[in-house]
């Protein structure tokens, strides 16, 4: 039963616009959430997260918005650029352990 | 550069036969876990380690697969005997963790691609 959901498979999104991707959680408990970023070949690398204390983080392109009332959480890259084309994960932590989504495969046209 | 490596990077097997992953975690890094990623699970927790304890393990067949740390530098994850159903990539990561929560962050590394015929 997969309680961290991505439903979105794959996006494609115009160089220079925003990526938005998706993701859902049933669990109640989950306090901690992350997005990493996997290129083919290579394992996930951590990009951003975000407490559940808070509704948004920011690292320069990228903003992660949580809303708990929802249990969703989105991924916002703006500009998008070619070098974010990759499949992206998103994790939420019960703070025993991750649980991941089946991520979305993000491609920016150039 | 600290990074996670592991080994090999690609394996194909028969049927039947034993295979044994490895893992180096990032020096200092005292928690270890591996992942499978299939197509339709994502990345799925098999078993993970703080101090080279065995905290979890819950998510791995018990019948085939086992998972130690035979020191703080090198994590294994062996299936025996191998079924075609495993052919997934398997991912080792380490973080820094304490008390019972797990790491805030996990270095993944490149992954084992495993192909079972």
């Amino acid at each position: 039963d997969q309680q961290v959901k991505q439903n979105s498979p794959s996006l494609s999104v115009q160089e220079g616009r925003i990526s938005i991707l998706n993701c859902d959680y049933t669990n109640s408990m989950f306090d901690y959430f992350l997005w990493y970023k996997k290129y083919p070949a290579e394992g996930p690398t951590f990009l951003i997260s975000i407490s559940s204390i808070k509704d948004k983080n920011e690292d320069g392109r990228f903003t992660v918005f949580l809303n708990k009332s929802a249990k969703h959480l989105s991924l916002h890259i703006v500009p998008s650029q070619p070098g974010d084309s990759a499949v992206y994960f998103c994790a939420a932590s019960d703070g025993y352990q991750f649980y991941f989504g089946t991520g979305t495969s993000l491609t920016v046209i150039p | 550069d600290a990074r996670v490596t592991q080994t090999p990077r690609h394996k194909v097997t028969e049927m039947g036969q034993e295979v044994t992953m490895r893992c180096q975690p990032i020096l200092g890094h005292n928690t270890v876990f591996w992942y499978r990623q299939t197509m339709m699970q994502g990345l799925e927790l098999l078993a993970y380690f703080r101090n080279r304890a065995p905290l979890d393990d819950s998510g791995m067949p018990k019948d085939r697969f086992s998972a130690e740390m035979p020191d703080a530098t090198l994590a294994t994850l062996k299936i025996q005997p191998s079924e075609p159903r495993d052919s997934a990539v398997y991912f080792c990561a380490s973080g820094l963790g304490s008390g019972i929560t797990s790491t805030d962050t996990q270095y993944f590394g490149p992954g084992t691609r495993l192909t079972v015929l």
